[in-house]
Parts: structure tokens; C-alpha cells; sequence
């Protein structure tokens, strides 16, 4: 079965570059969320999208930016990156109209910030 | 504040032994909690849901249970295997849709 996928899969940039992370949701899953998951933490939330809107936002700083598009595919936009936005982005998605509990994860990038 | 908590960072077993892993929940009532596994440097894995209405759920083996006098969820590993040392994650369904996650079980099985 078709899976989440995330590009890249590893990322190096440097103190104040842009990092565009994207997201392939599992076909027809109508929502996306996006998490960060810092070094022995849990993954924490920073947005969501629901048929290609945005739905919801939690943590998510505001040199961050997010959208879904026509194909359902969702990119994580970050700029002014400092040291500690390192971490794993996970995207995970899930279909509202099921029963929409379930969300399942990429496999993430893997972000450090140099 | 509403919360969900893993008492315990670390557990080590015996291959062949039953891993048992607590999730706490304080100030509110899940309607159902979730149970992810996690491999380092990868994605959550999505293992178990249970219902509130729901005492218990198998899965191979696998086993969740709910008390909802307690505040609870135990998950359950029958016959561990050095394969199920992974991290574990309680979650619940936060106000926005997403998913708030306790901190984690690591679990370690030795042969």
C-alpha cells in the first residue's frame, strides 16, 4: 500500500537560509499535518490542512509557512532558519471522512541547521 | 491543563516476557487514545486505537486496554521479541484535530 512520502530526506543549510520541505500524502487522504520532533521529544504539531485549506495551527513559528496543493501535495516553507529549528519534520496524513483518527507518518526529513 | 503522560522513559525486559506500557490522562476524557510505535530517526507507526466504551483491543500480539476510572491506557506485548525495542507513544486527539503525544516508553528487549 501506498505510503506518505517526504523530500528530502536529509537536510543541511546554514543560520538565516530558506528550507522548503515537501509532503506526498497517502492517495485520497483529504488531510495533511505537519510535526517537529526535536532531538528525545515527542513530535509536536505546528499545522494542518484540510482539502487543500488550512485548518488549524499549533506551534508553528511565524518565520514558518505551509501549504496544500491542487494534487493534495503539501510543502513546509522555513525561512530565517536558526539552530534550533533542527529536528525531524514529520508529515502525516488521514482521511476526515473516514474515521479521520488514524494518522499515518512519513518517514521525515531529517533538518540541522549549521 | 488536560495532559497525557508516560511515567516511564525506559523499560528493559527479558525476550519472552510481557512488556506492559502505562499512559496517565488527567483533567478530561479522551474519547479514544492511540498507541504509535516509533523506530529512531523514523515516522510513528500507528498500532492501536481504543474507544472509551472499549475495556480492551487485541492486535496479534498486541494488547490495549482503557480504564476510564483509572485514567488509563495499558498497552500490552506478549512474548517480546528483541524486534519490538522501539519507543512508544500514547496519544490523544487534541482540540485542532492533531495528535498530542506522551513522551515516550523506550522500550528495550533483551535476547
Amino acid at each position: 500500500a501506498a505510503g506518505v512520502i517526504q523530500s528530502p530526506r536529509h537536510l543541511i543549510k546554514e543560520k538565516r537560509e530558506t528550507a522548503t520541505l515537501k509532503c506526498y500524502p497517502i492517495p485520497r487522504h483529504d488531510t495533511v499535518y505537519w510535526y517537529q520532533q526535536g532531538p528525545g521529544q515527542d513530535p509536536q504539531f505546528l499545522i494542518s490542512f484540510y482539502e487543500k485549506m488550512q485548518s488549524d495551527k499549533g506551534s508553528i513559528p511565524d518565520r514558518f509557512s505551509a501549504q496544500q496543493f491542487s494534487d493534495y501535495h503539501s510543502e513546509l516553507n522555513m525561512s530565517s532558519l536558526e539552530l534550533g529549528d533542527s529536528a525531524l519534520y514529520f508529515c502525516a496524513s488521514s482521511l476526515a471522512s473516514g474515521s479521520g483518527e488514524t494518522q499515518y507518518f512519513g518517514p521525515g526529513t531529517r533538518l540541522l541547521v549549521l | 491543563s488536560q495532559k497525557i503522560e508516560q511515567n516511564s522513559e525506559a523499560l528493559n525486559i527479558q525476550e519472552g516476557k510481557t512488556a506492559t506500557l502505562t499512559c496517565n490522562y488527567t483533567n478530561y476524557s479522551p474519547a479514544y487514545l492511540q498507541w504509535y510505535r516509533q523506530d529512531p530517526g523514523r515516522g510513528p507507526v500507528f498500532l492501536l486505537l481504543i474507544r472509551e466504551n472499549e475495556k480492551e483491543k487485541r492486535k496479534e500480539r498486541l494488547k490495549v486496554t482503557f480504564d476510564t476510572t483509572l485514567k488509563q491506557s495499558l498497552f500490552h506485548i506478549t512474548a517480546s521479541q528483541p524486534a519490538d525495542s522501539a519507543t512508544y507513544l500514547c496519544a490523544r486527539r487534541g482540540s485542532q484535530g492533531n495528535l498530542i503525544f506522551g513522551k515516550g516508553t523506550k522500550l528495550s528487549v533483551k535476547p
